[in-house]
C-alpha cells in the first residue's frame, strides 16, 4: 500500500498570505495525484488532478506541482473561504490512498 | 448538473447489516467507475470500494473485504453498498463518489455526494 504523508498537519496563515502544503508518497505515483478541499460539514471537493491541473471552476490562486513522490499545493493569496482541510490522494495503484490532511487555519 | 445522493445510513448494532444506496443524476451513469469513500468522526478520508462501469470488476479496501459488497444498477442509475458484520470501527460518513473514467483508465474522484452517516454501536 502506498502511504501518503501530508505536512504540516496544521498551517496557520492570515488572509491574503500564501500557503504551501506538501504531500509525499512512499513510492512513485507518477502524476496520478489529486488534491481535495473539505470545508466543515461538507463533502470533499476536487481541486487539482494529474498533480497540476485545476478542476472545473477552481480559482487560479490554487496551483499544484510535483511528480513521482513529492507534491505541493499552493494557494497564492488565501481568501476566507479557503480555510479548510486539504487532502492529497494517489490513484496510480490499488488500494487508492489519501494523506492524513492539512488543516489551514 | 451532476448529483449524487446517498441514503440508507443509520444506527446499527455490532454484527448487524445495513445497505447504502446512491442515486445518481446529471450524467451517463453507465460510463463511470463508481466508488464509496468513508470518513470516521474527526478523521481523514478512507477509500472503501470501487466498481467498474459495467459492474464486472469490484475492488475493496482490506478493512472491509469479505464483509462489504459493492454493486450497481445502471438501469436505475444507482450504486449500492451492502455492509455485513459491522464493527464499531465502521462508524463513519459514507460518501458516494464518481471517478473520472475514459478509455485510457480511471482517475480522480471528480464528484462527491453529501454523505450518509453510519453509526455502529
Amino acid at each position: 500500500e502506498i502511504v501518503m504523508t501530508q505536512s504540516p498537519a496544521t498551517l496557520s496563515v492570515s488572509p491574503g498570505e500564501r500557503a504551501t502544503l506538501s504531500c509525499r508518497a512512499s513510492q512513485s505515483v507518477s502524476n496520478k495525484l489529486a488534491w481535495y478541499q473539505q470545508r466543515p460539514g461538507q463533502a470533499p471537493r476536487l481541486l487539482i488532478y494529474g498533480a497540476s491541473t485545476r478542476a472545473t471552476g477552481i480559482p487560479a490562486r490554487f496551483s499544484g506541482g510535483g511528480s513521482g513522490t513529492e507534491f505541493t499545493l499552493t494557494i497564492s493569496s488565501l481568501q476566507s473561504e479557503d480555510f479548510a482541510v486539504y487532502y492529497c490522494q494517489q490513484y496510480n495503484i490499488w488500494p487508492l490512498t489519501f494523506g492524513g490532511g492539512t488543516k489551514v487555519e | 448538473e451532476v448529483q449524487l445522493v446517498e441514503s440508507g445510513g443509520g444506527l446499527v448494532k455490532p454484527g448487524g447489516s445495513l445497505r447504502l444506496s446512491c442515486a445518481a443524476s446529471g450524467f451517463t451513469f453507465s460510463f463511470y467507475t463508481m466508488n464509496w469513500v468513508r470518513q470516521a468522526p474527526g478523521e481523514g478520508l478512507e477509500w472503501v470500494s470501487s466498481i467498474s462501469p459495467n459492474g464486472d470488476y469490484m475492488y475493496y479496501a482490506v478493512s472491509v473485504k469479505g464483509r462489504f459488497t459493492i454493486s450497481r444498477d445502471n438501469a436505475k442509475n444507482s450504486l449500492y453498498l451492502e455492509m455485513n458484520s459491522l464493527r464499531v470501527e465502521d462508524t463513519a460518513v459514507y460518501y458516494c463518489a464518481r471517478r473520472r473514467t475514459d478509455s485510457s483508465g480511471w482517475y480522480e474522484f471528480d464528484y462527491w455526494g453529501q454523505g450518509s452517516l453510519v453509526t455502529v454501536s
